[in-house]
């Protein structure tokens, strides 16, 4: 099973933001700064939007972002919009070189 | 731009071997720090780390799967390939392929995925 805890869902009304977590251990999260963060679209492939806890890749929108607290890492997005409706994932470097993901979550724009 | 496509056979019995190849245009992934990976996604909906492949044949995998799965990469082709022996229903998902920033470890861009399903 996944080694990383996010929430099942979240939803939000359009313009207001939300927070996704991601909650792991010193193993992962805690110890080390390599968070990424997946979008995915139904039957898509999952596109990376966030690394390194906080850094967009070119082209990924100002209202995404990212942060890290400890064993648990946080996406917000600002501003929501009916095209954030998706699932998002995170992922993270280990301390023993591996690579692990949450469990995903899935945002609803009501 | 790199674009990654991942192909193979959608169905297989238990106890079968799976064979999957992705193919890589637009780019390479055997520069710097990067690699070839392999991730899957349960019907559930997680995704799963399988491992990784460096341009000189280093490969990297899930202990869990590490005595089933193999990599390899053939440069020449723009290609790599997993191998995963021994399948059960609990090999059933969607796989990707994509390429890894082994440094930082994140994944992109993300292939096609390429849909398995496992049943006798």
């Amino acid at each position: 099973q996944p080694a990383l805890a996010q929430p099942a869902a979240v939803s939000g009304s359009p313009g207001q933001s939300i927070t996704i977590s991601c909650t792991g251990t010193s193993d992962d999260v805690g110890g080390n700064d390599h968070v990424s963060w997946y979008q995915q679209h139904p039957g898509e492939a999952p596109k990376l939007i966030i690394y390194d806890v906080a850094n967009r890749p070119s082209g990924v929108s100002y209202r995404l972002s990212g942060s890290k607290s400890g064993n648990t890492a946080s996406l917000t997005i600002s501003g929501l919009q009916a095209e954030d409706e998706a699932d998002y994932f995170c992922g993270s470097y280990t301390t023993n070189g591996m690579r692990v993901f949450g469990s995903g979550t899935q945002v609803t724009v009501l | 731009q790199l674009q990654l496509q991942a192909s193979g056979p959608g169905l297989l019995k238990p106890s079968e071997t799976l064979s999957l190849t992705c193919s890589f245009s637009g780019g390479s992934i055997a520069t710097g720090s990067y690699y070839g990976a392999w991730i899957r996604q349960s019907p559930g909906g997680g995704l799963e780390w399988i491992g990784s492949v460096y341009y000189s044949g280093t490969t990297y995998f899930k202990p869990s799967l590490n005595s089933r799965a193999s990599i390899s990469i053939d440069t020449s082709k723009n290609r790599f390939s997993l191998t995963l022996t021994s399948v059960t229903a609990a090999d059933t998902a969607v796989y990707y392929c994509a390429r890894e920033n082994w440094a930082e470890g994140w994944f992109d861009p993300w292939g096609q995925g390429t849909p398995v399903t496992v049943s006798s």
